[in-house]
C-alpha cells in the first residue's frame, strides 16, 4: 500500500531564501509525482507533474526533481516570497490515476 | 479560477438531514473524483468516474452515495451522515484516468459541517 510522507510539517523562512520541501514514498511503482499548492480555504492547484520516466520539472521559481529508486521527491523554491504562503502537497500516483496524498507542508514566509 | 466549480461552499447540516454537494467542470475532461479532507489527515480519495461510469469506490460508507449524470457534472448525495463526516470535500476533473500527463484540476471545495 502506498505512503506518502511530508517533512517537515511546517516551515517559517524569511522572504528571499532558497528552501526545499521533501516528500517520500514507499511504493516506487509510480505512474507520475504531482505538487499542489493549496491556500486556505481553497482548492488544490497543480504546481509541476514529473512522469516516472522523468528525474525534474521547472517552472519559473520552483523545481521539482524524482528519484523514485529511493522513494523521494523534493520540491525547490528560489528567493522566496511572502506570496509563496501555502500548504504544500505532493502526491503519487498509481498507473489508474489514483492520487495517494502526503499531508502537506504548510510554508510560512515572512517579510 | 480552475474551470471547476463547486456548490454550495459552506454547508451545515445535522444528521437527520439530505443535502447534495454539485460539482461542474467546463473543461471537457472525461473523468471526475471526489476527495475528502479532515483535519490533520491526507487527502482521501472516494470516488473516480470516468466516461460517466464509477470506476473506483475506496470503501466509503453507503451514506454518501455518488451521482455522475454527464461528464460534466458530479453529484454527491449525503444522509444520515456523522460528526466525523465534517470535512472539505474536493472535486477534481482530468482528460481521463490512467495517463502519465494526466492533471487534475481542483474545485474550490465544500467545507461541510456535521452537527
Amino acid at each position: 500500500k502506498q505512503e506518502v510522507t511530508q517533512i517537515p510539517a511546517a516551515l517559517s523562512v524569511p522572504e528571499g531564501e532558497n528552501l526545499v520541501l521533501n516528500c517520500s514514498f514507499t511504493d516506487s511503482a509510480i505512474y507520475n509525482l504531482q505538487w499542489f499548492r493549496q491556500d486556505p480555504g481553497k482548492g488544490l492547484t497543480s504546481l509541476l507533474l514529473i512522469q516516472s520516466s522523468q528525474r525534474e520539472q521547472t517552472s519559473g521559481r520552483l523545481n521539482a526533481s524524482l528519484d523514485k529508486s529511493s522513494g523521494r521527491s523534493t520540491l525547490y523554491i528560489a528567493a522566496s516570497q511572502p506570496g509563496d504562503s501555502a500548504t504544500y502537497l505532493c502526491a503519487a500516483s498509481s498507473n489508474t490515476g489514483k492520487l495517494i496524498f502526503g499531508q502537506g507542508t504548510t510554508l510560512q514566509v515572512k517579510p | 479560477e480552475t474551470g471547476v466549480t463547486q456548490t454550495p461552499r459552506h454547508l451545515v447540516m445535522g444528521m437527520t438531514n439530505k443535502k447534495s454537494l454539485k460539482c461542474e467542470q467546463h473543461l471537457g475532461h472525461n473523468a471526475m473524483y471526489w476527495y475528502k479532507q479532515s483535519a490533520k489527515k491526507p487527502l482521501e480519495l472516494m470516488f473516480v468516474y470516468s466516461l460517466e461510469e464509477r470506476v473506483e469506490n475506496n470503501s466509503v460508507p453507503s451514506r454518501f452515495s455518488p451521482e455522475c449524470p454527464n461528464s460534466s457534472h458530479l453529484f454527491l448525495h449525503l444522509h444520515t451522515l456523522q460528526p466525523e463526516d465534517s470535512a472539505l470535500y474536493l472535486c477534481a476533473s482530468s482528460q481521463g484516468v490512467g495517463q502519465a500527463k494526466n492533471i487534475q484540476y481542483f474545485g474550490a471545495g465544500t467545507r461541510l459541517s456535521v452537527l
